[in-house]
Parts: structure tokens; C-alpha cells; sequence
């Protein structure tokens, strides 16, 4: 099952504008990983921020954490049309080992227009 | 240094048989998850495999099961297919747990059409 969800379920914005995407989550975690898919292909990790952090930052990526609202925000700066793709969050609640399964969101599509 | 590499890309199987899909870790990773991605959702976890033995299930029933090689490469085969087996299917590769080191990462996935 989703641990989660991702809000919005879509998003347009125009080239050079920031964008703005949250995730929810049901349970504690050790960690949580924003990625990206373009058109149904691998994912690549973007990001990940651990539950003791609030706040990470990698180039045009801005992570929040809130662990006491159970939800994270990724935003991105100054979006290029390269942006278009599904974005998704993943929860790892393991704490003995650390990279156990990840538990994925439902995805935001963000569609970047040139 | 190569990435995860799965193969094949896609392929397509009629109900009732089998399929088995194969993945190459990163160079330096030891564990091998896998995923299923159903059209329009997020991955969710199949099994993870590390030192040969399965280390974690989601939830799924027993048709679908999977290998760990001594290289650290891995298969999952699928028994009995079922039209709602159709979905990309994500191998992911990690260092060894409790490294610390926490990012998976994802190989371009098998796309299984079944008819």
C-alpha cells in the first residue's frame, strides 16, 4: 500500500517560475527520499533528508522535513522545461540497517511550459 | 562505472505463464530490491535481497519470488501471470545495510505487458 500521498496529483507552471510539491506520511521514519521519473522510465534520486533534519538544499532543490505533521516539501527554483517529469517521496522506516524498503507517494506530474 | 542495468527492456506474456527478469547492481552494492510500478502510481515494494536470502517481503503473494546470485546480481520470476501483473518493474541496488549510506538506486525498469 501507499504510505502516503503527494499534493498536487499534477502542476503546470511556467519556465523560470519555482514549484512547490508536498508529500504526507502514515509512520515514523529513519529518512525521506524525493525522486524523479521521466515518462515512465527509472527513477533518480534527487534528495534525501533524515528525521533529525529540518531543511536540505542541493543546487535548485529545497527540502523540508516536518516530522510532527508527517510531511515534507520539495521545491524547485527557477524550473527549466528539462523539470517535466513525475515526482515522487519515499519513506524508509527501517532502524536496525538502514536501506530497507522504501515506501513511494502517488506522485506529482509537474509539467514545466517553455 | 555502470549503473543498475535490468533486462529485458520490455516484454510481453500471455496469462497463466511465466516470466523471470533480471538486474545488475551498481558496481559496489550488495542489495538488490525490487518494485512494481502500475500505471499512474508509485512503486511499491516487492522483496529485497541481500547476502542471497531474502531479507524483506512486501505484500505479494507467492508467485512472485526472486534469486540473489554471488555476484550480487538477482532475477525475479513471476508464476501464473495475471493481466494484473502489467506494470514496470523497478530493480534497486544499495550498499550493505547499516553502512549509513541510505540512497537506492534504480535501474530503467522491464516493462511487462501481459495479454
Amino acid at each position: 500500500s501507499q504510505q502516503g500521498e503527494e499534493d498536487p496529483q499534477a502542476l503546470s507552471i511556467q519556465e523560470g517560475e519555482n514549484a512547490t510539491m508536498n508529500c504526507s506520511y502514515k509512520t515514523s521514519i529513519n529518512n525521506l527520499q524525493w525522486y524523479r521519473q521521466n515518462s515512465g522510465r527509472g527513477l533518480v534520486h534527487l534528495i534525501l533528508i533524515r528525521s533529525n533534519e529540518r531543511e536540505k538544499h542541493s543546487g535548485r532543490l529545497r527540502v523540508t522535513l516536518d516530522t510532527s505533521k508527517k510531511s515534507s516539501s520539495l521545491l524547485i527554483t527557477a524550473s527549466r522545461a528539462a523539470d517535466t517529469a513525475s515526482y515522487f517521496c519515499a519513506t524508509d522506516a527501517s532502524w536496525n540497517f538502514g536501506n530497507e524498503k522504501l515506501t513511494f507517494g502517488t506522485g506529482t506530474r509537474l509539467t514545466i511550459i517553455p | 562505472d555502470a549503473g543498475v542495468t535490468q533486462s529485458p527492456t520490455h516484454l510481453i506474456k500471455t496469462r497463466g505463464q511465466q516470466v523471470t527478469l533480471r538486474c545488475s547492481p551498481k558496481s559496489g552494492h550488495d542489495t538488490v530490491s525490487w518494485y512494481q510500478q502500475a500505471l499512474g502510481q508509485g512503486p511499491q515494494f516487492i522483496f529485497q535481497y541481500y547476502e542471497e536470502e531474502e531479507r524483506q517481503r512486501g505484500n505479494f503473494p507467492d508467485r512472485f519470488s526472486g534469486h540473489q546470485f554471488p555476484n550480487y546480481s538477482s532475477e525475479l520470476n513471476v508464476n501464473a501471470l495475471l493481466l494484473g501483473d502489467s506494470a514496470l518493474y523497478l530493480c534497486a541496488s544499495s550498499p550493505a545495510p547499516g553502512q549509513g549510506r541510505n540512497e537506492q538506486y534504480f535501474g530503467p525498469g522491464t516493462r511487462l505487458t501481459v495479454t
